[in-house]
This record gives C-alpha cells, structure tokens and sequence, in this order.
C-alpha cells in the first residue's frame, strides 16, 4: 500500500495525558499537512511541512500541540496535557509539490477520544 | 475565518439524475479548487480539481464550474449513481495552502 499512513487508527485517553500521532506520506512527497476534522465540519487546518520546515501554523495550533517532520519523511503531531475539546479526527495529507498546485492526498485518519 | 463555505449540509437526489453540489470562497487569492469525496471512517478521497485559469473541468460523470466572479463553484454530479452517496467537501488552495468547507452529504437513492 503506497498511500498514506496513519497510527493509531483511534485512540481514547484520558483528559491531562498526552498523545503522539504518526503520519507516513506517500514515499516522494515532499509536503505533508495536518488537519483536525469535528463532526459537521470540513477538515481545519492546523500546520503543513515542506520537506522537513514547518512552514505555517494556524491560530487553532495552541501551545499544547507540536508537530515535527525531522527527515522530512514521517511526520509526527503530538498533543500535550489533552482537553475534551481535543476529540477529533486527525488527518494527514501530502503532496507533491514542484511549482503548480497540485492535490493532497490523505490517509484514513487517526480518531482521538479524550475522556 | 471561514474562507470555503457549503452552504447545504444535504442534498438528496434520485438515481440516474443530475447532483449539484455548491460551494462559495471569499479569498479571491485562491487559484486551485478541488472537490474531495469521503466515505464514513476513511479519509476523504480527491476527486476532481480546476484552475482559476479554467471555467470548466469535465473527468467521466463529474464536472466542475468555477466562476471567479462570483467565487462560486458546483460539482455536477450525472447520472448520480447509489455510490456517490458520502460527504463532499469543496477546497480552495492557493500556493498548495488548502482551505475546505464544512461539506455537503450527497444521498442517491435507487
């Protein structure tokens, strides 16, 4: 499967613990995005890497959330001291970008229950 | 800042017909528009993509119409079939920066 790749599929964790996401782009994209989707919604933005540069993060990025790409390969979004207001879908996507606009492709997601 | 707005959260139409989903922008900055298609418990799957340099893009059953003016965009969906039910979700990129709507849930029915 040369899609993308996320884990855990779902995870349920208690409120104040963290978690850490992983996202495996597809092997010659060279960006890769987060997003946060909540139910009725469309998928939000949160940050996105050219390569291994965080590039552009959103105000819905508080403090509590760090997300790194060291290789420029996998990506990781790690979520500190976990709120209910958390729970969400997780979504990564990537791209290849060589110029022009160009689609993401995104992974099945990594549901967060905070409870 | 809601840039990408569906303003239909469902659209239901009957199989063999035409499927107009609708979406509006407000970033006249946004160059490349995209509609995504999502099935419960997946990630949402590209579907069809235009240029702001384009007023139309045809792939198979699916077409979409940008009109700048107006920052307006439809995906016509015909015939519809059963499987095109799922949540479409409209998205406008500029510089690969992608913005999406709160999506509007197709339902075909036979």
């Amino acid at each position: 499967d040369t899609g993308v790749s996320q884990n855990p599929r779902h995870k349920i964790t208690k409120r104040g613990q963290n978690v850490t996401f992983r996202c495996d782009p597809i092997s010659e994209h060279n960006r890769l995005y987060w997003y946060r989707q909540t139910l009725g919604q469309g998928p939000e933005f949160l940050t996105y890497f050219q390569n291994e540069a965080q590039l552009e993060k959103s105000r819905l990025l508080s403090d509590r959330f760090s997300a790194e790409r060291p290789k420029g390969s996998f990506s990781t979004l790690e979520i500190q001291r976990t709120e209910q207001g958390d729970s969400a879908m997780y979504l990564c996507a990537s791209s290849l970008v060589t110029g022009g606009n160009t689609e993401a492709f995104f992974g099945q997601g990594t549901r967060l229950t905070v409870v | 800042d809601q840039q990408v707005k569906q303003n239909s959260p469902s659209l239901s139409v009957q199989e063999g017909r035409i499927s107009i989903l609708n979406c509006d922008y407000t970033n006249s900055m946004f160059d490349y528009f995209l509609w995504y298609k999502k099935y419960p418990a997946e990630g949402p799957t590209f579907l069809i993509s235009i240029s702001s340099i384009k007023d139309k893009n045809e792939d198979g059953r699916f077409t979409v119409f940008l009109n700048k003016s107006a920052k307006h965009l439809s995906l016509h969906i015909v015939p519809s079939q059963p499987g095109d039910s799922a949540v479409y979700f409209c998205a406008a990129s500029v510089i690969n920066d992608m913005r999406f709507g709160a999506g509007t849930r197709l339902t075909v029915k036979p």
